[in-house]
């Protein structure tokens, strides 16, 4: 049973350019969650889908923004991106009714130079 | 809202001394409380959470945290550590019906021989 799978792992860009990261939720989870952790700080909210719809947003703008799936895979885009966006962005799954926990995955390192 | 607060970004520690990490919480609502560790270059896993039921939740690898209502605190303990524990470890809160989880800024574990 595969876990939480993220892609890329590692990624350089530009300011100014636009990313999008994937994720593919544990098997049997319906919702994915954002987040975004900088060096040296905990993981900040940055939107969850349940239903291929934003269900709840953290205080991100709207450059950030994202999308799911009928598959509950789900894509995290970043337009105009700033160097202030460098950062390790985790996806999580867990099921909407119960949300007893969250299974990360690995992540994405994103540097922006 | 809710909110984390983890009272030490560092804690460093002699192997097999016991440890506690500080853990205070804010909602309006009943909560579900965790303990996430992350070790060097991964993403989150999950230590213990308390759901509901006995206050005191243990973790297979010896940790233990307890449920205080009334000083809304979720403190974290062991009473002897191993080298094997160092890592960061973060504090979060959630409710039932897929509501955001909020983390702690993290608290650095640092065992020393």
């Amino acid at each position: 049973d595969a876990g939480v799978t993220q892609s890329p792992t590692h990624l350089i860009k530009t300011r100014g350019q636009q990313v999008t990261l994937r994720c593919s939720p544990k098997s049997g989870h319906d919702t994915v969650s954002w987040y975004q952790q900088a060096l040296g700080q905990g993981p900040q909210f940055i939107f969850q889908y349940y239903e291929e719809e934003e269900r709840q947003r953290g205080n991100f703008p709207d450059r950030f923004s994202g999308h799911q799936f009928p598959n509950y895979s789900s894509e995290l885009n970043v337009n105009a991106l700033l160097l202030g966006d460098s950062a390790l962005y985790l996806c999580a799954s867990s099921s909407f009714s119960t949300n007893e926990k969250l299974f990360f995955g690995s992540g994405t390192q994103l540097s922006v130079l | 809202a809710q909110s984390v607060t983890q009272l030490d970004s560092q804690v460093p520690v002699f192997e097999e001394a016991p440890v506690e990490l500080r853990c205070n919480y804010s909602s309006s609502v009943s909560v579900y409380l965790f303990w996430y560790v992350q070790y060097p270059n991964q993403g989150l896993q999950l230590l213990l959470k308390y759901l509901s039921g006995s206050t005191l939740v243990e973790s297979i690898n010896g940790f233990e945290a307890e449920f205080n209502k009334s000083q809304t605190s979720f403190h974290l303990r062991k009473p002897s550590v191993h080298i094997s524990d160092t890592a960061e470890y973060f504090c979060a809160v959630s409710h039932t019906g897929g509501f955001k989880t909020i983390f702690g800024a993290g608290t650095r574990l640092f065992v020393k021989a």
